[in-house]
């Protein structure tokens, strides 16, 4: 059972574009979701991530939009590089919980 | 700091044979935690330790064995590998058991054939 779904699945962005990569829950205890960039042959690495007491966060290029009600929340990539070329995963998790529910990944390529 | 080393790299394994990832850390941190990761699955927890001598399951903990002896190793151990079991294994850790502040080690590339 997924409960964090994650798309596109791939996704293919001019050089200067933006990015757009969406997930939805379905548990409404989740309160922190972070973003991470993967790699080919790396492990994942954290890239931003938001609290539900705010609606967008903004680090660089990278913004996160987060809307409660809907149960969704989004990783905007403004004026996309080649170099952002990678996998990203969204994910969740919930109070004191140990464990982070990931998405199922988004293979994002930036033509030059 | 090193920070999370796994090895192998890469293991190709023959259906049934068992074997032992290794994971260490550096960094003092209480809390390692296991992950495979699918295509199309995003990473599934197998096993996570909030410090030595204490493991618990994660959401795919069949097929897995763990111990935490000490805080900087975290072995994942296959008793008797299964063609399911061909994955990409991550190895994490982290300070506190809040999640969000963990560091993911480069990965075990596993064969079972």
């Amino acid at each position: 059972q997924q409960q964090v779904k994650q798309s596109p699945q791939s996704l293919i962005v001019q050089k200067g574009g933006i990015s757009i990569i969406n997930c939805a829950y379905e548990n409404t205890a989740f309160d922190y979701f972070p973003w991470y960039q993967q790699f080919p042959g790396k492990g994942p690495a954290l890239l931003i991530a938001i609290r539900p007491d705010v609606s967008e966060k903004k680090e660089g290029r990278f913004t996160i939009s987060f809307n409660k009600s809907a149960k969704q929340f989004s990783l905007h990539i403004m004026d996309s590089q080649p170099g952002d070329s990678a996998t990203y995963f969204c994910a969740a998790t919930a109070g004191s919980a140990r464990q982070l529910t990931f998405g199922s990944g988004t293979q994002l390529t930036v033509l030059p | 700091n090193a920070g999370v080393t796994q090895t192998p790299k890469f293991q190709v394994l023959k259906t049934g044979q068992s074997m032992t990832l290794q994971c260490a850390q550096d960094m003092n941190h209480e809390y390692m935690s296991w992950y495979r990761q699918d295509p199309g699955m995003g990473l599934r927890l197998i096993h996570y330790s909030v410090g030595a001598g204490i493991t618990d399951q994660g959401e795919v903990p069949n097929g897995y064995n763990v111990s935490r002896s000490t805080t900087e190793d975290f072995p994942l151990r296959l008793l008797s590998a299964a063609p399911s079991q061909t994955s990409v294994y991550f190895c994490a850790s982290s300070y506190s058991p809040r999640v969000e502040t963990q560091y993911f080690g480069p990965g075990t590339r596993l064969l079972v054939l």
